[in-house]
């Protein structure tokens, strides 16, 4: 049964940091990794999707980059800024299912 | 840019009651789900539906739950007789063909009294 872990629960930097955000996962045979944004009491906002053939995928000031053998999963943020805020939810689509599941987040949080 | 749409978008009902939850999809995307989050904890897999079938469906949802798409472009959840454990943020997400990614509706947050 695949499962999902999210390093840290929740995480405070003042602005202008770099900073990675972990995902693990329990089962390898993935067939796609996908990183959200949660907003408090709103829906989900995807940031980044990775394919289970690939390394890694770019947006902006966002980099996600996926170890499919190891069972990982980076979030990198450069540059944060106080709009950051929020919590970051990774979400693993199983191979050969239509099955997702998600971490339980981290909660950022970057201060002005 | 195309985006998923939930009605309503806060529901609040007595115990007992039956609730029909609305989504509708991106226009062209074939795969659709509902997953809920109950405060404070994960976003849990309720079901997913492909060529208007149930194509899997968790231990969450059982006989209580059933989903449709009654007119080719909304997807319902519908919740026969609500629980006071029911009461969560009910997300519906999409998928086109292939290998993309799931976009997600705002949700419908409910409460059942």
């Amino acid at each position: 049964k695949q499962e999902v872990t999210q390093i840290p629960a929740a995480l405070s930097v003042p602005e202008g940091e770099n900073l990675v955000l972990n995902c693990s996962f329990t089962d390898s045979a993935i067939y796609n990794l996908q990183w959200f944004r949660q907003d408090p009491g709103k829906g989900l906002t995807s940031l980044l999707l990775i394919q289970s053939s690939q390394r890694e995928q770019t947006s902006g000031r966002l980099n996600a980059s996926l170890d499919k053998s190891s069972g990982r999963s980076t979030l990198y943020i450069a540059a944060s800024q106080p709009g950051d805020s929020a919590t970051y939810l990774c979400a693993v689509r199983d191979t050969g299912g239509f099955k997702t599941i998600f971490g339980a987040g981290t909660r950022l949080f970057v201060k002005a | 840019e195309p985006e998923v749409t939930q009605t309503p978008s806060h529901q609040v009902t007595q115990m007992g009651q039956e609730v029909i939850l609305r989504c509708v999809p991106i226009s062209n995307h074939l795969y659709f789900y509902w997953y809920r989050q109950i405060l404070g904890q994960k976003v849990e897999f309720l079901v997913s539906f492909y060529n208007n079938e149930i194509s899997e469906k968790s231990e969450i949802f059982d006989d209580q739950f059933s989903v449709e798409r009654p007119d080719g472009s909304n997807f319902t959840l519908k919740i026969r007789s609500t629980k006071l454990e029911d009461s969560a943020m009910y997300f519906c997400a999409t998928r086109g063909q292939g290998a993309g990614g799931q976009y997600f509706g705002p949700g419908t947050r409910l409460t059942v009294t």
